[in-house]
């Protein structure tokens, strides 16, 4: 099956330093990554969808300036989180679409924990 | 703009015992739906999809769902809940948004099981 990992798992920077997520489709080229944040308890919320080759499209609300996302390759995506502060902590998540399959199918990595200290 | 709404925020059930999580969906067009669960500090596993057809659809695990169109639901159900089971269980609807499709999670259903 289609796997999706992300690197690191869980990260802690200090207040005013960047840090990076990476997100890999390690099975499969993925033309459209898409980046979610969790809170504790909450849903998933859509931040950005990320198409290879292309500026990431950002939802409503989002920083594009303090989240920078990177599609350079049809397998890695990146997430950098800017100048990042502490109610920047959260659970990132990242999902690919395998353009092989049917649409809105999307794989989704294992999550990474930011803390912000 | 499409939405869904899980109305349970939390549900315990002894092991053994059949299990029905609710989502209900708001969305103009066929709905493409989804069930997802998420064990504790992971991400999101896919337990069933509907795209068309048959309107019972079968997952993994021993789930199922039943889209019922006339009632904007599609409802996850299991006969027999395992303690594994015990988890976050996310209902999501697939939309065309500009030039990408993009899924609408609802708000999760925790589940817990008594042994």
């Amino acid at each position: 099956g289609a796997v999706v990992s992300q690197h690191p798992s869980w990260v802690i920077c200090k207040s005013g330093t960047s840090v990076k997520i990476e997100c890999r489709s390690l099975d499969f080229q993925a033309t459209t990554m898409f980046w979610y944040r969790q809170f504790p308890k909450q849903s998933l919320m859509l931040m950005a969808t990320s198409n290879e080759g292309s500026k990431a499209t950002y939802e409503q609300g989002v920083e594009k300036d303090k989240f920078l996302i990177n599609h350079a390759s049809l397998t890695l995506s990146t997430l950098t989180v800017t100048s990042a502060h502490p109610e920047d902590s959260s659970f990132y998540i990242c999902s690919a679409r395998d353009p092989s399959g049917r649409a809105y199918e999307q794989y989704f990595g294992p999550g990474t924990r930011l803390t912000v200290t | 703009a499409q939405s869904v709404t899980q109305p349970d925020i939390h549900i315990t059930v002894s092991e053994g015992a059949s299990l029905e999580l609710r989502c209900n969906y708001s969305y103009g067009a066929t709905p493409y739906l989804f069930w997802y669960v998420q064990s504790p500090g992971q991400g999101l596993q896919l337990l069933l999809k509907y795209f068309s057809g048959d309107t019972l659809v079968q997952g993994i695990k021993g789930f199922e769902a039943e889209f019922k169109r006339s009632q904007s639901s599609f409802n996850l159900r299991k006969p027999s809940v395992h303690w594994s089971d015990a988890a976050e269980y996310f209902c999501a609807v697939g939309s065309f948004s500009g030039t990408a499709s993009k899924l609408t999670f609802g708000t999760g259903t925790r589940l817990q099981v008594t042994l």
